[in-house]
């Protein structure tokens, strides 16, 4: 099977900071790649798909870029509302579906 | 109003077995994989099981095979999961998914969740 791997597992920033969270795949996944965002005590919501396109309704500070191994979810500015965990997630079913290990996005 | 509404869940003991259930409105269910995932208190997501909108075909983590048994009811909208033998390392809440129109290549299908249930705690200790 395959394992996501998230990094860091906390980042800490401030409002309108630009941030980058990384998750790599021990192999390659093409670009099936989901990212959600959790907060506590709620269900995961999806952000992005296919490794970059944007989930309706989802704001366009948010943006996913990669392929293959490597995959980066960007939030461009900030805001307060973006506290929260991330999880990335390969959907290929043939390696059995997998989710990284999160990042706690905190702001300063 | 589209959505996901879970039933089931609360403390059971060891061994014991458990059937949790996802309501579904506002789309049409049978035309939609379903899935389940869950999450361990505070730990991360976990993906468990997937049924395609038939029911006919299902997908299963191999952490869980031979005890999970996901199942649905397309005359009800429902989804199931079935949790037999259950251990405390199967305490966790547990989230009913919906897939957007999957696409299946060969071997393969892309599962990725777009719509989620609330979340049921599914508590094992004796």
């Amino acid at each position: 099977d395959i394992q996501m791997t998230q990094s860091p597992s906390t980042l800490s920033a401030s409002v309108g900071d630009r941030v980058t969270i990384a998750c790599r795949a021990t192999q390659s996944i093409s670009y099936w790649l989901a990212w959600y965002q959790q907060k506590p005590g709620k269900a995961p919501k999806l952000l992005i798909y296919k490794a970059s396109s944007l989930e309706s309704g989802v704001p366009s500070r948010f943006s996913g870029s990669g392929s293959g191994t490597e995959f980066t979810l960007t939030i461009s500015s900030l805001q307060p509302d973006d506290a929260a965990t991330y999880y990335c997630q390969q959907y290929n079913s043939y390696w059995g579906l997998a989710f990284g290990g999160g990042t706690k996005v905190e702001i300063k | 109003e589209v959505q996901l509404v879970q039933s089931g869940g609360g403390l059971a003991q060891p061994g014991g077995s458990l059937r949790l259930s996802c309501a579904a409105s506002g789309f049409a269910f049978n035309n939609f994989v379903m899935g389940w995932v869950r999450q361990a208190p505070g730990k991360g997501l976990e993906w468990v099981s997937a049924t395609s909108g038939s029911g006919g075909s299902t997908f299963n983590a191999d952490s869980v095979k031979g005890r999970f048994t996901i199942s649905r009811d397309n005359s009800k909208d429902t989804l199931y999961l079935q949790i037999d033998n259950l251990r405390a390392e199967d305490t966790a809440v547990y989230y009913c998914a919906r897939v957007p129109p999957a696409y299946c290549g060969g071997a393969s299908c892309y599962l990725y969740f777009d719509l989620w249930g609330q979340g049921t705690l599914v508590t094992v200790s004796s």
